[in-house]
This record gives structure tokens, C-alpha cells and sequence, in this order.
């Protein structure tokens, strides 16, 4: 099956400082790729939808200026946590959908976690 | 506006009785697709199953079932015989057909406990 790969599995940074979150679809080309922030003890909330050439698409509430996403090719997404904070802390989830397909499947990551000290 | 409901938070029940969760979703559009997955304590999200809106047969895998009402909203979810590594966060998913910069749409999980 799919398989989507996550850099790094987790990271501890100071506050302040930026990070760089990367998602890649191994042996897909994935058109589509979104972006998850998921809470302890709480469900996934969609922060961004990047599609490949385009800005991305940010859910309300997501400031764009801290959370960059960039998506340049169609296996690669990269979400940049800008001048981090420590209600930053997370654990990241990306997810990859099938090129030329209905978005009926999307594919995780095993996600990043970020813990901003 | 899309909605998933778990109303159960947490469920803790003993190894080897049957469990079920529920799951209750919202929406206007008649083409959807409902989802469940796993999550264990490592993070990763599994996928479980996919179902569209046009097909409300049930489905049996193993020691998991899931019954699909749509008169009900309703896409249940059913461990047979629990063990213990079926202790994880499980959630229900909703997404509508076709559109691509749709999104998927998580309930807010049921944390399952299964106790040796």
C-alpha cells in the first residue's frame, strides 16, 4: 500500500527558534497533502490543505505566517513551525491523497511530535 | 456542515467481551465516504475501513464489524472478543465525494481500554 514518511519522528527545540517538518510520499505522487495538529487526548484538526505548485489552503484560526507550508513537488510537503512557542507543542500529522483520485483515501504519516521547551 | 459525533469518550471493558462504538455523522450531501481509524499509543493512525454512501452492506473482517444506517447517520463499529492490544484511540471519519481540496472530518475519538 501507500506509504507516507515523516522528518523527524519528533523534535525538542527552544522557544523561538523555527522547524522544519517534512512529508513524503514514498512510491506515490500525491496531488494533495494536509496538514493535522493533534492535541493530547484530542482529535485531529486539519490546519492546511497543499496542493503541489500552489499556496496552500489554511483552515480557519491557522496563522499562515507561523505555519509555512510548502508543497514543490508531488511527493514532497514541508510545514515550517516559525519562531516556536510552547503552546506550539504537538504532535503533527500529514496525510498524502492519491493523484487522479477522488479524495476517498488519504494516507498518514506517523507523525511528528514537537515539543517547544 | 459536516459533522462526526462519538459520544463516548472512553470505554473500558475486560478482555474478551464484545464492544461496540458508535459514531454519528452529519451531513447534507448524499455522496460521502465514512471512515474508521486506529490510533495506538505510538501515534500512527491506522486506516480500518472505508465506506461510501451508496453501499450500506454491512462488513465483517475478522474480529471487527461495522454497521452502516443511513436512515440513522449512523456508522457503528463492533469488536468481537476483544484483546488487549485493541487498546487505542479510535476514530470516525467522514469526507464527501469529488471535491478535491475537501477535507476529512474526525470525530473526537473513543478511547478504548481493554483489560486483561
Amino acid at each position: 500500500g501507500a506509504v507516507v514518511s515523516q522528518h523527524p519522528s519528533w523534535v525538542i527545540c527552544k522557544s523561538g527558534t523555527s522547524v522544519k517538518i517534512e512529508c513524503r510520499s514514498l512510491d506515490f505522487q500525491a496531488t494533495t497533502m494536509f496538514w493535522y495538529r493533534q492535541f493530547p487526548k484530542q482529535s485531529l484538526m486539519l490546519m492546511a490543505t497543499s496542493n503541489e505548485g500552489s499556496k496552500a489552503t489554511y483552515e480557519q484560526g491557522v496563522e499562515k505566517d507561523k505555519f509555512l507550508i510548502n508543497h514543490a513537488s508531488l511527493t514532497l510537503s514541508t510545514l515550517t513551525v516559525t519562531s516556536a512557542h510552547p503552546e506550539d507543542s504537538s504532535f503533527y500529522i500529514c496525510s498524502a491523497a492519491l493523484r487522479d483520485r477522488p479524495l476517498d483515501t488519504q494516507y498518514f504519516g506517523p507523525g511528528t511530535r514537537l515539543t517547544v521547551l | 456542515a459536516q459533522k462526526v459525533t462519538q459520544a463516548q469518550t472512553e470505554i473500558s471493558v475486560v478482555e474478551k467481551e464484545d464492544v461496540t462504538l458508535d459514531c454519528v455523522y452529519e451531513t447534507r450531501d448524499t455522496t460521502y465516504y465514512l471512515f474508521w481509524y486506529k490510533q495506538p499509543p505510538s501515534g500512527e493512525l491506522v486506516f480500518l475501513i472505508r465506506r461510501n454512501s451508496f453501499d450500506e452492506q454491512n462488513e465483517i473482517s475478522g474480529r471487527y464489524s461495522w454497521n452502516f444506517q443511513k436512515s440513522t447517520s449512523s456508522f457503528n463499529f463492533t469488536i468481537t472478543a476483544s484483546q488487549v492490544v485493541d487498546s487505542a484511540v479510535y476514530f470516525c471519519a467522514l469526507s464527501l465525494w469529488g471535491n478535491r481540496d475537501d477535507k476529512i472530518i474526525f470525530g473526537k475519538g473513543t478511547r478504548l481500554h481493554i483489560l486483561p
